[in-house]
């Protein structure tokens, strides 16, 4: 089975702090996405890469950045933090680009910037 | 533009009843159709998909959904509800052209009376 693994479930900043996310997959996916889920907006990419150390922004890209070190890690990092990046955070991988579709999800990562 | 409506936001059944979610698309080749579910506190779970050939698609949990290319549909369906299948369900589509992403839809809501 494949594994998704965010490195925390809940976690609470203060404004302008910086803020890293990190994503960890187990099954050599070469795909891996960043995205915010909000009630009513459904899921939104923000960033997405399909090999080490390649990215492409995603819907909303703003206010975020991203790093792709080794194929299995996908960090997401917000380099001050704001109220409006509240929000739930999703990291998704998938096999090789437009071969297969299927993206695997992690738990996500509650984040609340007071 | 391409896009995955999902019309209802909150839908409530009675455990037992029949379901049934709606999914229309836009996308402009041939698309690869997806039905994710996301438990409270939880990522999304693959619940079926469809790619080509048979277009009834058969998913776990007892769900099923039906391709139908001249509505642009994609919808989801369960023949008996359980308490358990109260969740979040999201419609994604994506396809050759498209990197290896999905687009959501903005997700239904789906309570379950006992």
């Amino acid at each position: 089975d494949v594994k998704v693994t965010q490195s925390s479930r809940y976690l609470v900043k203060r404004t302008g702090e910086k803020v890293f996310l990190e994503c960890v997959q187990d099954m050599d996916h070469e795909n891996m996405f960043w995205y915010r889920q909000d009630p009513g907006l459904g899921l939104r990419l923000i960033y997405f890469s399909y090999d080490v150390k390649m990215k492409e922004k995603g819907d909303i890209p703003e206010g975020y950045s991203v790093s792709r070190e080794k194929k299995e890690r996908f960090s997401l990092i917000l380099e001050s933090a704001s109220t409006n990046q509240t929000s739930m955070y999703l990291c998704a991988s998938s096999a090789h680009l437009s071969v297969n579709n299927e993206q695997f999800f992690g738990p996500g990562t509650r984040l609340t910037v007071l | 533009a391409q896009s995955v409506t999902q019309p209802d936001i909150h839908i409530t059944v009675s455990e037992g009843a029949s379901l049934e979610l709606r999914c229309n698309y836009s996308y402009g080749a041939t698309p690869y159709l997806f039905w994710y579910v996301q438990s409270p506190g939880q990522g999304l779970q693959l619940l079926l998909k469809y790619f080509s050939g048979d277009t009834l698609v058969q998913g776990i949990k007892g769900f099923e959904a039906e391709f139908k290319r001249s509505q642009s549909s994609f919808n989801l369906r369960k023949p008996s509800v359980h308490w358990s299948d109260a969740a979040e369900y999201f419609c994604a589509v994506g396809g050759d052209n498209q990197g290896g992403k999905l687009i959501f839809g903005q997700g239904t809501e789906l309570s379950v009376k006992p």
